[in-house]
């Protein structure tokens, strides 16, 4: 399997531009997560779907960010306009069906707002 | 509300040395689930092990050990002889029964010292 799969790895932007990261799971996992790693925050999760439905969204920082999971295998998270606070690296991870599974992570979008 | 606490945010060891990683919990749930994760330098999030709440036995695998204590609310991790290649972040992690979302610590980063 090849795993949780991010594009790009790294992204660099003007401050105001809009972002948009993306996502496909590993195939047969139907819960998705987006998490935010900066220096200051730790790891934080952003938003979780089930089933390609957003199940928890309270960890989206703002209006600016949004998600969307338009089938099993692929979900985007778009900022816009994005702003240099938003420079962190962004994980996408999923499990399988059954509850409370690891989590298995991609590699990560490094993205740095100018 | 499920918070996990990773007291330690840098170790420093000499290779070889044994070094314990310690991780508070907290839930009001009775069952839950505890994970820890690695984070080496190259960035990737890898799972290293899962536990359920009704599930106190210690575990080992290899240099790596855990030791589960529901009385303490502490779920800590041994490396025993560390090698460079252990050098790292290291992540506690909590989810509670029945739902997708994993609370991380704030992570402890180790540096092993040949």
């Amino acid at each position: 399997d090849a795993g949780v799969i991010q594009s790009p790895r790294h992204e660099v932007t003007e401050m105001g531009q809009e972002v948009t990261l993306r996502c496909k799971p590993i195939s047969g996992h139907n819960s998705l997560f987006w998490y935010r790693q900066t220096m200051m925050r730790g790891l934080e999760l952003l938003i979780y779907f089930n089933n390609n439905v957003p199940i928890d969204d309270s960890g989206m920082p703002e209006d600016r960010f949004s998600a969307k999971m338009p089938n099993a295998s692929f979900s985007t998270l778009k900022i816009q306009p994005s702003e240099p606070r938003d420079s962190a690296v962004y994980f996408c991870a999923s499990t399988s069906r059954a509850p409370n599974t690891e989590a298995f992570f991609g590699q990560g979008t490094r993205l740095t707002v100018v | 509300a499920q918070k996990v606490t990773q007291a330690q945010t840098e170790i420093s060891v000499v290779e070889k040395e044994d070094v314990t990683l310690d991780c508070v919990y907290e839930t009001r749930d009775t069952t839950y689930y505890l994970f820890w994760y690695k984070q080496p330098p190259s960035g990737e999030l890898v799972f290293l092990i899962r536990r359920n709440s009704f599930d106190e036995q210690n575990e080992i695998s290899g240099r790596y050990s855990w030791n589960f204590q529901k009385s303490t609310s502490s779920f800590n991790f041994t490396i025993t002889a560390s090698q460079v290649v252990d050098s790292a972040v290291y992540f506690c992690a909590l989810s509670e029964s029945g739902y997708q979302k994993v609370t991380f610590g704030t992570g402890t980063k180790l540096q092993v010292i040949p």
